[in-house]
């Protein structure tokens, strides 16, 4: 079962920063957050984790809150490509865990000319 | 530098009939994910290959079963297919425990109609 919640959908004019919420308040504290972002016929796209810390790379920057019980993804300028199922996964870190995901319903990010 | 490699893109079997899918992973990764995509739906995991042996499963039935070659490459076989096999199949691959890093390499997916 996913342990994270998104909104099912969202709308974001071109150009404009696009903010995507997670809620993951049962979160554990040896679990990274995870984005994923699927474009439509093809397969997930990995796009940023992070643990505690903000992080940014060259897609978007992720920003934790500091009790880490929710997230929100930025894309600081999206464009008509960044259209996409946008996924929120929680997982844990360590050599013993394997590499099972577990991917909720996602956001829909729609973005308009 | 190839990525994620499946196929074949698109297939129809019958009720009953069995099938294989097939994937290559991204060039220097030894590590392959398989995962079910029904429609509108999230990816749901059914196994994970590395050095030839399964190492994790889903909540999938045995008629998945799956096979990984010393080149890395991966068989995902479906026996007995059920209407409610159709999905999206997708695999993923990594180099080893990499993927907490640098995430998972997906491929494009298999489309299977079962009618």
């Amino acid at each position: 079962d996913a342990k994270t919640t998104q909104p099912p959908s969202m709308d974001c004019a071109e150009g404009r920063a696009a903010n995507l919420p997670c809620n993951h308040s049962t979160i554990s504290g040896n679990e990274y957050v995870y984005w994923y972002r699927q474009i439509h016929s093809q397969g997930p796209q990995y796009i940023i984790h992070g643990l505690k810390n903000n992080e940014t790379n060259e897609m978007a920057s992720l920003i934790i809150t500091e009790d880490r019980k929710s997230s929100t993804l930025i894309l600081p300028h999206a464009t008509l490509r960044d259209t996409a199922v946008y996924y929120c996964i929680v997982r844990p870190y360590g050599s013993s865990n394997t590499g099972k995901l577990i991917f909720g319903q996602g956001t829909t990010l729609q973005v308009k000319p | 530098d190839a990525g994620v490699t499946q196929s074949p893109t698109h297939l129809i079997k019958t009720r009953g009939q069995q099938v294989t899918l097939r994937c290559s992973p991204k060039s220097g990764h030894d590590t392959v994910s398989w995962y079910q995509q029904a429609l509108g739906q999230g990816p749901q995991f059914i196994f994970q290959y590395y050095e030839e042996e399964e190492r994790q499963r889903g909540n999938f039935p045995d008629r998945f079963s799956g096979h990984q070659f010393p080149n890395y490459s991966s068989e995902l076989n479906v026996n007995a297919l059920l209407l409610g096999d159709s999905a999206l199949y997708l695999c993923a691959s990594s180099l080893g425990d990499s993927f907490v890093f640098y995430g998972y390499t997906f491929g494009s997916g298999t489309r299977l109609t079962v009618v």
